[in-house]
């Protein structure tokens, strides 16, 4: 069963930089895509940006500019950058899958999700 | 971007009765790229429905999904205590991938 854990710094000020890594086990990694999803609170769910195991990316244009997704395969993670937060950006952030390659083709599926992790931005 | 609104917002039911959950699309969604969630307080979404009628790994048969092109739904057909909780509709038919404002099934 593929597992997600999460973590990076929670309180952050105005202005600073937002950075998640988040840690993929019992799967193959490279069979699958990968996303970032914020929930800000009391909110619904909004689209960060995806990539894959080669890195190749694919951002929400409402973020692009302050946001970067990598990857590192040797450790089977990947990591999220928003810079310049603001309190706009407080939210639940969740790591997940996005798509898998399964019978020869590449499909969508949301199907495995990180715990969250609660990112406040505030003076 | 393709915005999905659900309804109703809040659907008050009982146990053992029939939900029925909308979700209409501003674009019609290439090959029923849709999913269908289930949250609950403090938990991340869980996928219940993929591809529109598609059910996860492990999600009771009660649970089904259906619609195409801008109207998709999401049917419990018998309540247990345990599926009130807030739903949200995705799509993935095209970037960015966009949710629902979600409903919240509650009970009666």
């Amino acid at each position: 069963q593929v597992q997600l854990q999460h973590w990076g710094a929670g309180l952050l000020n105005p202005s600073e930089t937002l950075s998640l890594t988040c840690e993929v086990s019992g799967g193959s990694f490279s069979a699958y895509y990968w996303t970032w999803i914020r929930q800000p609170p009391g909110k619904g769910l909004e689209w960060i940006g995806e990539i894959n195991h080669s890195g190749a990316t694919n951002y929400n244009p409402s973020l692009k500019s302050r946001v970067t997704i990598s990857v590192d395969t040797s450790k089977n993670q990947f990591s999220l950058k928003l810079t310049s937060v603001t309190a706009a950006d407080t939210a639940v952030y969740y790591c997940a899958s996005a798509r898998r390659y399964t019978d020869g083709e590449w499909n969508y599926f949301f199907g495995y999700w990180g715990q969250g992790t609660q990112v406040t931005v505030s003076s | 971007e393709i915005v999905l609104t659900q309804s109703p917002a809040t659907l008050s039911l009982s146990p053992g009765e029939r939900a029925t959950l909308s979700c209409g699309a501003s674009q019609s969604i290439s090959s029923s790229y849709l999913a269908w969630y289930q949250q609950k307080p403090g938990l991340a979404p869980r996928l219940l429905i993929y591809d529109a009628s598609s059910r996860a790994t492990g999600i009771p048969d009660r649970f089904s999904g259906s619609g195409s092109g801008t109207d998709f739904t999401l049917t419990i057909s018998r309540l247990e205590p345990e599926d009130f909780a807030v739903y949200y509709c995705q799509q993935y038919g095209r970037s960015p991938y966009t949710f629902g404002q979600g409903t919240k099934l509650e009970i009666k």
